[in-house]
């Protein structure tokens, strides 16, 4: 299975902090992507990261994959409360996009 | 913006029930999916279609079965509802895949449709 799995499974910041939530996965990819999902509602795209790319920044995101570990990182800097969500990496794209069970990150005020 | 719009946020149906959920989205998607979300599970792939009356079984096809008639519209049908797929189930649309070089995978979701079979 190409699933990614994250860790940790939950976490837990002040805000402001930053958050560093990590993903792991089995065979090769063509893409690495991470969605965010607020309690009870859809999956939002936040970024993807290509095969051949080593790192990606998307305003407070900033995303890293290592093929040779077959592992990417998410990190969100200076955190805010709104950032309170749950977080799931996903391999493959086209038709096989493979999720992780999710980080659920909590973001204190 | 993308829209992909599920009919039904809630649902409670009794077991053995025919289940409809109905999925549309409005950006000319050739691939559409259903998952369905479970906690501690992640997302599971249930069908997929890439085109008007074509479709692929996932990772979890038994018990479902999907229809799409019409480009912009992606129907899961349980035939006969169970207590097991109780479920957060979640459509998602997409570009073609990755023979088009303009293709990201990005996928495009719903809010969801929360189904309880009692």
């Amino acid at each position: 299975s190409q699933q990614g799995e994250e860790d940790p499974q939950a976490l837990s910041i002040q805000e402001g902090e930053n958050a560093t939530m990590n993903c792991s996965y089995k065979t090769s990819i063509n893409n690495l992507q991470w969605y965010r999902q607020n309690s009870g509602r859809g999956l939002v795209h936040l970024i993807l990261i290509r095969s051949n790319e080593r790192e990606k920044h998307s305003g407070r995101l900033r995303v890293t994959l290592d093929t040779s570990k077959k592992s990417s990182s998410l990190l969100i800097t200076a955190s805010r409360a709104a950032d309170t969500a749950s977080y799931f990496c996903a391999v493959g794209g086209g038709f096989k996009t493979i999720f992780g069970a999710g980080t659920r990150l909590f973001v204190k005020a | 913006d993308v829209k992909v719009t599920q009919s039904s946020r809630y649902l409670v149906k009794r077991t053995g029930e025919k289940v409809f959920l109905e999925c549309v989205q409005d950006m000319d998607h050739e691939n559409m999916f259903w998952y369905r979300q479970d906690p501690g599970l992640g997302l599971r792939l249930i069908y997929f279609s890439y085109d008007v009356k074509m479709k692929e079984k996932g990772d979890i096809p038994e018990g479902y079965s999907v229809s799409r008639e019409k480009k912009e519209r992606f129907s899961l049908i349980l035939e006969s509802a169970s207590t097991n797929q109780t479920s957060m189930y979640l459509c998602a649309s997409s570009f073609a895949g990755p023979w088009r070089k303009e293709s990201t995978g990005e996928l495009f979701f719903g809010e969801g449709s929360r189904l309880t079979v009692l």
